[in-house]
C-alpha cells in the first residue's frame, strides 16, 4: 500500500521565517510527487517533481525531491501571513489504482 | 475558462436518503477522480476514471457509485447515506501529466 508521511503536522512561526515542510513517501512505481497549497478550498497546484536534485523555485517557495531517499522538502522563505495554509504533498505511483496518494498536510500558521 | 465545477457546494442529508453530486471540466481531460477529504486528514481517492466509459475504485469505493458517460461529466452518487459519509468532496481531473486540477469541493453533512 502506497504511503505518504508529512511532517511537522503543524507549524506556527512568525512573519519573515524560513520554513520547512518534509515529506516521505514509500509507493509502488514511483512517478512523480506533488506539492498542493489548501486554504480553506480546493487544493491549488504548487510543484510537480519528477528527478532527483533539480530544485523547483517559485518565487519564495522552492521544493526538491531525493528519490534514493524517498523524500522531499518545501521550502518557504521570507513566510507572510498569506502563506498560512495547510500544504499537501502527494504522490502519483504506477502502481495499483491511479490517482493521487496524499499525506496528511502540514499546517502551517504565519503569525504577524 | 471554468477549469473543473462541482455542485452543490453545501447539502445536508439524512441518513438513508440519496444524492448525487455532479462534475464538469471543460479542458477535455480523459482522468477524472473523486476525493473525500475528512478534518486533518489528507485526501482519499473513492473512485476514478480513465475515458468516457471506463471508471475503477479507489481506495474508499464502498456507500458509492460513479458513472462516466461524456468525457466531461463525472457524477458521483451517494446510495443510503450514512453518518461515516459526512465529509467534504472534491473532484479533479488532469491531461497526461500527474498535476491533477481540482474543483471548489462539496461539504456534505449526513445527519
Amino acid at each position: 500500500e502506497d504511503k505518504v508521511v508529512q511532517s511537522p503536522l503543524s507549524l506556527v512561526v512568525h512573519e519573515g521565517d524560513t520554513v520547512t515542510l518534509n515529506c516521505s513517501y514509500e509507493v509502488t512505481n514511483f512517478r512523480s510527487l506533488l506539492w498542493y497549497k489548501q486554504e480553506k478550498k480546493a487544493p491549488t497546484f504548487l510543484f510537480m517533481l519528477t528527478s532527483s536534485g533539480i530544485e523547483k523555485k517559485s518565487g519564495r517557495l522552492s521544493s526538491i525531491l531525493d528519490k534514493k531517499e524517498l523524500f522531499s522538502i518545501l521550502n518557504i522563505t521570507a513566510t507572510q501571513t498569506g502563506d498560512s495554509a495547510i500544504y499537501l504533498c502527494a504522490v502519483h505511483s504506477g502502481g495499483g489504482a491511479d490517482g493521487l496518494t496524499f499525506g496528511k498536510g502540514t499546517h502551517l500558521i504565519i503569525q504577524p | 475558462n471554468a477549469g473543473v465545477t462541482q455542485t452543490p457546494k453545501f447539502r445536508i442529508l439524512k441518513i438513508g436518503q440519496s444524492m448525487t453530486l455532479q462534475c464538469t471540466q471543460d479542458m477535455n481531460h480523459n482522468y477524472m477522480y473523486w476525493y473525500r477529504q475528512d478534518p486533518g486528514m489528507g485526501l482519499k481517492l473513492i473512485y476514478y476514471s480513465v475515458g468516457a466509459g471506463i471508471t475503477d475504485k479507489g481506495e474508499v469505493p464502498n456507500g458509492y457509485n460513479v458513472s462516466r458517460s461524456t468525457t466531461e461529466d463525472f457524477p458521483l452518487r451517494l446510495e443510503l447515506a450514512a453518518p461515516s459519509q459526512t465529509s467534504v468532496y472534491f473532484c479533479a481531473s488532469r491531461g497526461t501529466a500527474s498535476e491533477q486540477y481540482f474543483g471548489p469541493g462539496t461539504r456534505l453533512t449526513v445527519t
